[in-house]
């Protein structure tokens, strides 16, 4: 059974700090791992990671991925209030298109 | 472009009654699925597809019942519902196949059992 654990739960930070999140996995046959935000309702799209060790950035957001050890993390710098949310990571595995998703770190950006 | 819409955004309903959640997309993706989303518990997968016709077990079914006539709709059936269906449903649509893209959630459906 495919397994994705998150980690901290939650945290909470005040605007300007930089927040790192991790993501653990045990997949057979890992296709991709995901990270989504979710603010209110939907989870939005971040990131997919396929391959070891290359940076994917968008803006203050950055993600990389560990193949060996089967992690991920994700950063973002320079929090604003506006990064409060619950980041979810997912894995995909090579076989289907099903994603395992983890339970998620709920993120609060104090100003 | 509408995207994943999934309809009503909320419903209360008693015990034992029967419901059914929708979900629409737009974007002719072959494979869509229906999560439950409960508190510090992420999103577990209740049902998937893969086209139409074509429907599996996920992660927590019992329950609830899908089919998929077409490729644009993927309604959620609860057949008597209890209070530990209480929770947020989403659905969820993606290119299947080998095609690894990422998954568009609909707003979601905050469903409560009483």
């Amino acid at each position: 059974e495919d397994k994705v654990v998150q980690s901290p739960l939650s945290l909470v930070v005040h605007e300007g700090d930089t927040v790192t999140l991790n993501c653990s996995y045990e997949v057979t046959n890992f296709r991709s791992l995901l990270w989504y935000k979710q603010e209110k309702k939907a989870p939005t799209f971040l990131f997919m990671l396929t391959s070891s060790g290359i940076e994917k950035k968008s803006g203050r957001l950055s993600s990389i991925l560990d193949k060996k050890e089967l992690f991920s993390i994700l950063n973002i710098t320079a929090t604003q209030t506006g990064d409060s949310a619950i980041y979810l990571c997912a894995v995909r595995r090579a076989a289907g298109n099903k994603l395992t998703f983890g339970g998620g770190t709920r993120v609060l950006v104090k100003p | 472009n509408a995207g994943v819409t999934q309809t009503p955004k909320f419903q209360v309903l008693k015990t034992g009654q029967s419901m059914t959640l929708q979900c629409a997309q737009d974007m002719n993706h072959e494979y869509m699925s229906w999560y439950r989303q409960d508190p510090g518990m992420g999103l577990r997968l209740i049902h998937y597809s893969v086209g139409a016709g074509i429907t599996d077990q996920g992660e927590v079914p019992n329950g609830y019942n899908v089919s998929r006539s077409t490729t644009e709709d993927f309604p959620l059936r609860l057949l008597s519902a209890a209070p530990s269906q209480t929770s947020v449903y989403f659905c969820a649509s993606s290119y299947g196949g080998s095609q690894n893209t990422e998954a568009f959630f609909g707003q979601g459906t905050r469903l409560t059992v009483v």
